[in-house]
């Protein structure tokens, strides 16, 4: 079964930096492509970050490019996100998707998702 | 790069049918058939209903389905459930590399 355990969400003041994990499990983690997404409170989905099996490409939305950057560990089953010069925009929960398997990537498993509050 | 479009919100009885409008430009739902959809009910993650415009995955109900027409897609759920009560959301990928996601529409099941 896949899992997806996200964590590292938390209260953080404007302009800081957070790092938000991913551990999955039950599927062969470096096969395939990763995903964030967020959806701030009360409010609609927004994919924010993708990155292929290997790691070598990675993609973003325009709204966290230069201030997010995903990466991942396939030797610890891991995605990452670190998210830098933060504001109260970026408050949301931060979901992590593992993709059906092919191309484009699809959002086929996610998990529970971490809250992160920006406020001063 | 803009949202897709969705209605707010949508309502309809049990056994009824109702249908779900995405509408897009030519840079996402015009560009390619790479869409698809997520169900997410209250305080639960999103789970994907349909992708590639109207394919199924494993364990989703044939009740849900789905086509696109140029620059607009549509989700379509005949016999309504109790349990179909839930926002839905479209997604595309883009020309831009880059996937967008639809506002979202509440369904309510009178």
């Amino acid at each position: 079964e896949v899992q997806l355990v996200e964590s590292g969400g938390g209260f953080i003041q404007p302009g800081g930096s957070l790092r938000l994990s991913c551990e999955a499990s039950g599927f062969t983690f470096r096969g395939y492509g990763m995903i964030w997404v967020r959806q701030a409170p009360g409010k609609g989905l927004e994919w924010i970050s993708a990155i292929t099996g290997g790691g070598g490409v990675t993609y973003y939305a325009d709204t966290v490019k230069g201030r997010f950057t995903i990466s991942r560990d396939n030797s610890k089953n891991s995605l990452y996100l670190q998210l830098n010069r933060l504001t109260a925009e970026d408050t949301a929960v931060y979901y992590c998707a593992k993709d059906l398997g092919g191309w484009p990537f699809y959002f086929a498993n996610w998990g529970r998702g971490t809250l992160v509050t920006v406020s001063s | 790069q803009s949202a897709l479009t969705q209605p707010a919100s949508v309502s309809g009885s049990p056994g009824q049918s109702i249908t779900i409008s995405c509408s897009g430009t030519a840079s996402d739902l015009g560009y390619n058939n790479y869409l698809s959809w997520y169900q997410q009910r209250p305080g639960k993650a999103p789970t994907l209903i349909l992708f590639d415009v109207s394919d199924r995955p494993s364990g989703v109900s044939n009740r849900f389905s789905g086509s696109k027409s140029g620059n607009t897609a549509s989700l379509t759920i005949s016999g309504l459930q109790p349990e179909d009560e839930a926002d839905y959301y479209c997604n595309s990928y883009t020309s831009f590399s880059t996937w967008v996601f639809g506002g979202g529409t509440r369904l309510t099941v009178l």
